[in-house]
């Protein structure tokens, strides 16, 4: 009930292509849906946030669409670049969780080919 | 976005010692702090969340009396790795937040016990 499930655990994209990275819930009760870039040896990075009122966001060359009814939501890096290289975790919150934690993805280690 | 500064970003120390982990947050009061563990190629993993002057709450299988963390103001916590043994050799990354605000995180601290 508490666990995102993400997927694929790693990509490879060329330059220039489309990076997509998928992410599946259980609880109903999660209403804030962030994603966070992470380099090696870094702390993570938060990169772009949705709640469920929108079915999209975009910031940049980074896009989360979002799926209520099917409990998905998904990160797209249009353009992708090599320094788009990194781990992405996505991330799952209830509002009503006054501790504020995060339930975490797996993560997907991304590599874009030059 | 708001800067969380952990320090060191890397120590070795030897068997049986303790060591000493920072978490500053610079810019904003971090009225609540976590700490995460991270192994290789995973995901975070919340060790334990803390409201500035009250008891860390730790999560199940985190031994409180081998992990002490302190909270004792508004921009600073540690955490304090007690009698290490190399299987405390792990990556470790804190976030702080402000009431209202998201979650920033630290650049993280590679811990290595030889």
């Amino acid at each position: 009930q508490q666990q995102v499930k993400q997927s694929p655990q790693s990509l490879i994209v060329q330059k220039g292509g489309i990076s997509i990275i998928n992410c599946a819930y259980e609880n109903t009760a999660f209403d804030y849906f962030p994603w966070y870039q992470q380099f090696p040896g870094k702390g993570p990075a938060l990169l772009i946030a949705i709640r469920p009122d929108v079915s999209e966001k975009k910031e940049g060359r980074f896009t989360i669409s979002f799926n209520k009814s099917a409990k998905q939501f998904s990160l797209h890096i249009m353009d992708s670049q090599p320094g788009d290289s990194a781990t992405y975790f996505c991330a799952a919150k209830a509002d009503e969780d006054s501790n504020y934690q995060l339930i975490w993805g797996a993560g997907t280690k991304l590599i874009i080919k030059p | 976005g708001a800067v969380v500064s952990q320090h060191p970003s890397r120590v070795i120390c030897k068997s049986g010692t303790s060591v000493k982990i920072e978490c500053r947050s610079l810019d904003f009061q971090a009225t609540t702090m976590f700490w995460y563990r991270q192994f290789p190629k995973k995901s975070l993993m919340l060790m334990a969340t803390s409201n500035e002057g009250s008891k860390a709450t730790y999560e199940q299988g985190v031994e409180k009396d081998k992990f002490l963390i302190n909270h004792a103001s508004l921009t600073l916590s540690t955490l304090t790795v007690t009698s290490a043994h190399p299987e405390d050799s792990s990556f470790y990354i804190c976030s702080a937040r402000d009431v209202g605000t998201e979650a920033f995180f630290g650049q993280g601290t590679r811990l290595t016990v030889v």
